[in-house]
């Protein structure tokens, strides 16, 4: 099985300051990768996704993540971060990939931002 | 919009009574997925379903079941909730088939379930 590892549990950031959340993964082969939003009582809103080609990955709300390889990473980037971006962020790799179509996720344990104003 | 929708919200149930919860899309996605979300933790896929085809993670509870009657709809069933069940319930779905690995998961807002 895979695994994501992202090492911090809570970041606390300025408005305007710049963001980089981490997240190191364990896999094989060529993995596939997201990072997923999830704000207070809400769902999981995809943020962007790496498959192939470009390692640098442009996603919404300003948000772009670089894959990098040797490093087994996959760090999120914001040049400047806005109250609202205050949320939990998820970094996941695809895993037991069934070959029908279907696949199961595996996620990190999520970083919390907080935004100071 | 094409979306996916989780109904209630909210559900909050007796230990031991019985509780479903409702997931639909508008997306004609093969591929229905439930998982479960304590506090402060990652999603745990529960199981999912391709097309009629349900997959069941190993290590989900006998005390969750599911019904997909038809491609726009998923429940989840607990049959007999305890204490520990307590969590937010995420509904996702993917479209399957060819997309393959670079397939996407779209998730629904979630039902929070509390347990009393």
């Amino acid at each position: 099985a895979q695994s994501v590892t992202q090492p911090d549990i809570h970041i606390t950031v300025s408005e305007g300051a710049s963001l980089e959340l981490r997240c190191n993964y364990s896999y094989g082969a060529t993995p596939y990768l997201f990072w997923y939003v999830q704000s207070p009582g809400q769902g999981l809103q995809l943020l962007l996704k790496y498959f192939s080609g470009d390692t640098l990955v442009q996603g919404i709300k300003g948000f772009e993540a670089e894959f990098k390889r040797s490093q087994s990473s996959f760090n999120l980037r914001k040049p400047s971060v806005h109250w609202s971006d205050a949320a939990e962020y998820f970094c996941a790799v695809v895993d037991s990939y069934s070959g029908a179509g279907s696949y199961q996720l595996t996620f990190g344990k999520g970083t919390k931002l907080s935004v100071i104003p | 919009d094409a979306m996916v929708i989780q109904n209630p919200r909210y559900q909050v149930t007796q230990f031991g009574k019985p509780v479903t919860l409702s997931c639909s899309q508008t997306l004609n996605h093969n591929v229905m997925y439930w998982y479960q979300q304590k506090s402060s933790q990652a999603p745990k896929l529960l199981f999912h379903y391709y097309d009629k085809d349900f997959n069941n993670e190993a290590d989900t509870p006998d005390n969750f079941q599911s019904r997909r009657p038809n491609t726009s709809f998923c429940f989840l069933d607990i049959r007999s909730p305890g204490l520990g069940d307590a969590a937010m319930y995420l509904c996702a779905t993917s479209r399957g088939g060819t997309s393959g690995r670079t397939d996407t998961q779209y998730f629904g807002p979630g039902t929070r379930l509390t347990v009393l």
